[in-house]
């Protein structure tokens, strides 16, 4: 059972430098969701996709952008990163059940 | 805008001990509540969550945590803690069923030998 699946795991970036994390659920969920996690600070919502098209701002979006690529992947880019975006990054997706299922986590270092 | 407070960031406990992992939440609407653990360097997972109906609600894995509205409160328990329980714990909230969770700072619990 894969569920949640994230790449990269690990990614060490200098500032300036853009990537992409990639994500794909293989739940058949329609909701689906980018955190990330800093120590002392929980989860905090960078963007969410309600459903296949449509994407919106959660409580930390400066720096990021989301593509929905259709129901299963939801990609998550920093154009140009910067030091203040070294995190542990997380996908998640949801149904209407109120579970959210977590993939394993990317760890990103911006130098 | 909803908010959730664990005001516990550490809790050391010995093995076989009871614990009680605190969180408040604040909202003006009713809410759906929800305790999610997290293991060294995986995911979180859902441990528990309160929909509806009973209050108190419990995991497959010996957990409780009751939802009282009065209070805002939602504590995890535990009468008896095993070395396997060493996690961080966050709770969360979400206003619509499904979507829009908030989640808590954490608090990292250390089962003692």
């Amino acid at each position: 059972n894969a569920g949640v699946t994230q790449t990269p795991k690990f990614q060490v970036l200098k500032t300036g430098q853009s990537m992409t994390l990639q994500c794909a659920q293989d739940m058949n969920h329609n909701s689906m969701y980018w955190y990330r996690q800093d120590p002392g600070m929980g989860l905090r919502l960078i963007y969410y996709s309600a459903s296949e098209g449509t994407t919106d701002k959660g409580e930390v979006p400066n720096g990021y952008n989301v593509s929905r690529l259709n129901k299963r992947e939801f990609s998550l880019r920093l154009e140009s990163a910067a030091p203040s975006q070294t995190s542990v990054y997380f996908c998640a997706s949801s149904d209407l059940t109120g579970e959210l299922f977590f993939g394993e986590g990317s760890r990103l270092t911006v130098l | 805008a909803q908010s959730v407070t664990q005001l516990d960031s550490q809790v050391p406990v010995f093995e076989e001990a009871p614990v009680e992992l605190r969180c408040n939440y604040s909202s003006s609407v009713s809410v759906y509540l929800f305790w999610y653990v997290q293991y060294p360097n995986q995911g979180l997972q859902l441990l528990l969550k309160y929909l509806s109906g009973s209050t108190l609600v419990e995991s497959i894995n010996g957990f409780e945590a009751e939802f009282n509205k009065s209070q805002t409160s939602f504590h995890l328990r535990k009468p008896s803690v095993h070395i396997s329980d060493t996690a961080e714990y966050f709770c969360a909230v979400s206003l619509f069923y499904g979507q829009n969770f908030v989640f808590g700072p954490g608090t990292r619990l250390s089962v003692l030998p």
